[in-house]
């Protein structure tokens, strides 16, 4: 159990154009979906928590107009990467939680954006 | 330092070998949990430590940790080759609803 799918794993886009990724849990409601960024070799950096029905919380530093997060149901989050440029090129991984809970999180396989 | 920063950064190792990673960090945790991830893929959670324990196990896993000292230990007994990844510590910090990832370490066992 608690299955979470990311789509699609791995994408190219052009500079300028708009990406989105989805998150899906696939056996579990998720009331709480987490983003993270991981660029090579380095760790995973959280960019923003989406709680179902509400506007996502950004950490500080992450564009909230660049990075658009939709948590629209208990099962689907979404990241749109808008106006992509080459130094968003990056490994997005999601994770959801069905208790809220931070320690409880089930992470998805990561989407590879790279952006020409 | 950063929080959850593992020591070493990397490591290679034979197989049959133990292996042995630190993380230390530098505020209050609920708990820490330690996750592997293979090249370009997910992570695959390990084994999570309460901050009121001291040691767990799991298969050829053992942790460690010291609160006093603000550090952890992930141990890999009899390592395989299919053990070489990266391992993360992540930890659950009081008063935050977020985990915070160590730098990782990226483990290669030699066959």
């Amino acid at each position: 159990g608690a299955v979470v799918s990311q789509h699609p794993s791995w994408v190219i886009c052009k500079s300028g154009t708009s990406v989105k990724i989805e998150c899906r849990s696939l056996d579990f409601q998720a009331t709480t979906m987490f983003w993270y960024r991981q660029f090579p070799k380095q760790s995973l950096m959280l960019m923003a928590t989406s709680n179902e029905g509400s506007k996502a919380t950004y950490e500080q530093g992450v564009e909230k107009d660049k990075f658009l997060i939709n948590h629209a149901s208990l099962t689907l989050s979404t990241l749109t990467v808008t106006s992509a440029h080459p130094e968003d090129s990056s490994f997005y991984i999601c994770s959801a939680s069905s208790s809220g809970s931070a320690y409880e999180q089930y992470f998805g396989p990561g989407t590879r954006l790279t952006v020409t | 330092s950063q929080q959850g920063e593992e020591d070493p950064q990397a490591l290679s190792i034979q197989e049959g070998e133990n292996a042995t990673m630190n993380c230390s960090y530098k505020t209050s945790i609920n708990n820490l949990q330690w996750y592997r991830q293979n090249s370009g893929r997910g992570l695959v959670h390990l084994i999570l430590i309460r901050s009121n324990e001291r040691e767990k196990h799991s298969g050829r896993l053992r942790v460690t940790l010291d609160t006093s000292k603000k550090s952890s230990s992930l141990l890999i007994t009899a390592s395989r080759a299919a053990d070489t990844a990266s391992y993360f510590c992540a930890t659950d910090v009081v008063g935050s609803e977020k985990l915070v990832f160590g730098k990782g370490m990226k483990l290669t066992v030699n066959p």
